[in-house]
């Protein structure tokens, strides 16, 4: 079946680096998706990976993808109080439906 | 930029009345979804449709009805109101690529029945 679980929060200082982590259950998986959704507003794609990839990195955004544990994460370097929000995971899988299957999201919090 | 409209911000309506949520999307995309969100409960899938006059039931439909007459327009109805319904209501759009499915959302509207 397909499962997407993720940590409710997690909370950083300012400048600190934050990892926030995904695990998912199905091996067909092709796509992995981070989603931001900032107070009040819809989500919004942050970044994906294809699963053929280990790693992509975007400026601040490393995103780092290992198949056999089916385990995913998304490192934010130099966090700043801006990156507070909610963080989702997400799937698309071959053959599969129009639906992506997202996890519960990670609220991230950053102190000063 | 894709651009995903909700009627409503803010919606405050007491129990039993009826309820219409409207949504537009400005990118000619084939499927539209509607999600409630709750603390703790992430998204969950309420309708989603995936062509004109299509629909298909989420994992929670029981309450909610959908209207989708026009491609760029899905419309999602409370048919009546209850205190259990109070939530935050996102729709989304898509046009999947292959297996790339990126999901574009509106801004949400948050809705209390009193």
């Amino acid at each position: 079946g397909e499962d997407v679980e993720q940590s409710l929060f997690l909370s950083v200082r300012e400048g600190d680096s934050s990892v926030i982590n995904c695990t998912y259950t199905d091996s067909s998986s092709t796509y992995l998706y981070w989603y931001k959704q900032e107070p009040g507003a819809g989500l919004q794609l942050l970044t994906y990976i294809f699963s053929n990839m280990d790693m992509k990195q975007d400026q601040r955004l490393t995103v780092l993808l290992n198949k056999k544990d089916k385990h995913l994460s998304l490192r934010i370097a130099d966090t700043q109080t801006g990156d507070s929000a909610i963080y989702f995971c997400a799937e698309s899988m071959a053959g599969g439906s129009y639906i992506p299957t997202f996890g519960r999201g990670t609220s991230l919090i950053v102190h000063p | 930029d894709v651009k995903v409209t909700q009627s409503s911000r803010y919606l405050v309506k007491r129990t039993g009345e009826k309820v219409f949520l409207e949504c537009v999307q400005d990118m000619d995309h084939e499927n539209m979804f509607w999600y409630r969100q709750d603390p703790g409960l992430g998204l969950r899938l309420i309708y989603f449709s995936y062509d004109v006059k299509m629909k298909e039931k989420g994992d929670i439909p029981e309450g909610y009805s959908v209207s989708r007459e026009k491609k760029e327009r899905f419309s999602l109805i409370l048919e009546s109101a209850s205190t259990n319904q109070t939530s935050m209501y996102l729709c989304a759009s898509s046009n999947r690529v292959g297996s790339y499915n990126e999901q574009f959302f509106g801004p949400g509207t948050r809705l209390t029945v009193l």
